[in-house]
């Protein structure tokens, strides 16, 4: 267990709806990252909070947008959604940003129909 | 930005014997390159990592090695067993913000 915890673990819904994935850190890490794993292009990073401010963009579309709160957890939220935004979107946190080790939570898979 | 690449994408051995995975990276600025395995239905997991100012690093039956000349690594896996059956992604960065470039995975299978 590394101590993300994703919610919820699956999530069906139709195209054109809104979803939001929710994310805790593990006790401590102040730095969470999105990333979306499709079979054809792997993992990609989209987005990174460190405590409570947006750091980096990826390939992050612009129907897509996310958040840290205070209690440093985090959510990502889709919209518009399309048949190609199914995909497993992780979480992932670290101490701080930068060159530290990611802990990944256990994932949410997507299926938009 | 930095680009890996990860080679092969599907890789089967039998057990016992040793598994090689190599990664390419185009940014000479990192200087960090963890592997992460990832079994189904889970997230990856860290099993071992490396920086730039070392050439190897051991743990158990898996180690890494780093040619920051030719810019690649590599995972080793000796005497892999079933559980070793998974798939491994290698990682790069150099410290900024937008923190890990993945390559795109290896699929590996430990034949009985």
């Amino acid at each position: 267990d590394s101590g993300v915890t994703q919610t919820p673990k699956h999530l069906i819904t139709a195209t054109g709806q809104r979803v939001t994935l929710r994310c805790s850190p593990r006790s401590g890490d102040l730095s969470v990252y999105w990333y979306q794993q499709s079979l054809d292009q792997g993992l990609q990073f989209l987005i990174q909070y460190y405590n409570g401010e947006e750091r980096a963009k990826g390939n992050i579309l612009e129907r897509f947008s996310a958040q840290q709160f205070p209690d440093l957890h985090s959510e990502l939220n889709l919209s518009s959604l399309e048949l190609g935004d199914s995909a497993l979107y992780f979480c992932a946190s670290s101490v701080v940003p930068g060159t530290e080790k990611l802990f990944f939570g256990s994932g949410t898979q997507l299926s938009v129909l | 930005g930095e680009n890996v690449e990860q080679h092969p994408s599907t890789l089967s051995v039998q057990e016992g014997d040793s598994a090689v995975i190599k990664c390419t990276y185009s940014d000479s600025a990192s200087n960090y390159f963890p592997w992460y395995k990832q079994e189904l239905g889970k997230g990856p997991q860290l099993i071992i990592d490396i920086r730039s100012n070392v050439g190897e690093k051991k743990d158990q039956r898996i180690a890494v090695t780093l040619n920051k000349t030719a810019k690649h690594f590599s995972l080793h896996i000796t005497e892999t067993q079933p559980e070793d059956s998974a798939v491994y992604f290698c990682a790069a960065s150099w410290g900024g913000a937008d923190g890990l470039t993945f390559g795109k995975g290896t699929h590996l299978i430990i034949q009985p």
